[in-house]
């Protein structure tokens, strides 16, 4: 199974600024995720990463407050817009090609907006 | 869309004992179902899975059953250890992406 490197695992941010999160994987693959984690809670999917086209975003999530990028086959990031506290969360990101092998996820971004 | 249930919410066994965890989908065109363990401060990890034209599957002390026409799964911890204390995921396929259940808190006690 792939390996997914996630940065930073953790920040404190201010609100009203944005954080960019960068997901590396460590093979190629078509598709990625992006998911959030409120504390104590399940992962609910924002928006799936294509590479060559814009990302497909799930109900309730929108392109201007979580802008998204995938500029090659190895690599994502997802940006958290004009942050508020409700923002506060985990955001992980998974690949996605195969289910011969299950969906990897990396380790997490902590986010804490104050 | 993709709807997944999961029961319980928390669950506390001695160790040594059994665990069962039930998840329940909506789509019928749900074809791979994993489960997935998550420690405090890791990301999910892959502990099992199975797909929809296989009823059980088993590695070691964990197996999960799948029944279609219920549109239901469970996954079966034997012989719980402490280091089995996580929270547990399943989750359903829609299309590429996975659905989540909101998750099982497991708690072994030595």
């Amino acid at each position: 199974s792939a390996v997914i490197s996630q940065k930073p695992s953790r920040d404190i941010c201010q609100r009203g600024t944005s954080l960019t999160i960068q997901c590396q994987v460590d093979s190629q693959v078509t598709m990625m995720f992006w998911y959030r984690q409120q504390p104590g809670q399940s992962l609910t999917l924002i928006a799936t990463a294509n590479q060559g086209s814009e990302a497909t975003y799930e109900s309730g999530f929108v392109i201007d407050k979580f802008p998204i990028s995938r500029p090659n086959l190895t690599f994502s990031t997802l940006t958290v817009s004009n942050m508020s506290p409700e923002d506060s969360s985990i955001y992980l990101c998974s690949d996605g090609d195969s289910p011969n092998y299950g969906y990897t996820f990396g380790s997490g971004t902590r986010l804490t907006v104050v | 869309g993709e709807n997944v249930e999961q029961h319980p919410s928390t669950l506390s066994v001695q160790e040594g004992d059994s665990a069962v965890i039930k998840c329940t989908y909506s789509d019928s065109a749900s074809n791979y179902f994993p489960w997935y363990k998550q420690e405090l401060g890791k990301g999910p990890q892959l502990i099992i899975d199975i797909r929809s034209n296989v009823g059980e599957k088993k590695d070691q002390r964990i197996a999960v059953t799948l029944n279609k026409t219920a549109k239901h799964f469970s996954l079966h911890i034997t012989e719980t250890q402490p280091e089995d204390s996580a929270v547990y995921f399943c989750a359903a396929s829609r299309g590429t992406a996975l659905i989540f259940g909101k998750g099982t808190t497991l708690s072994v006690s030595s």
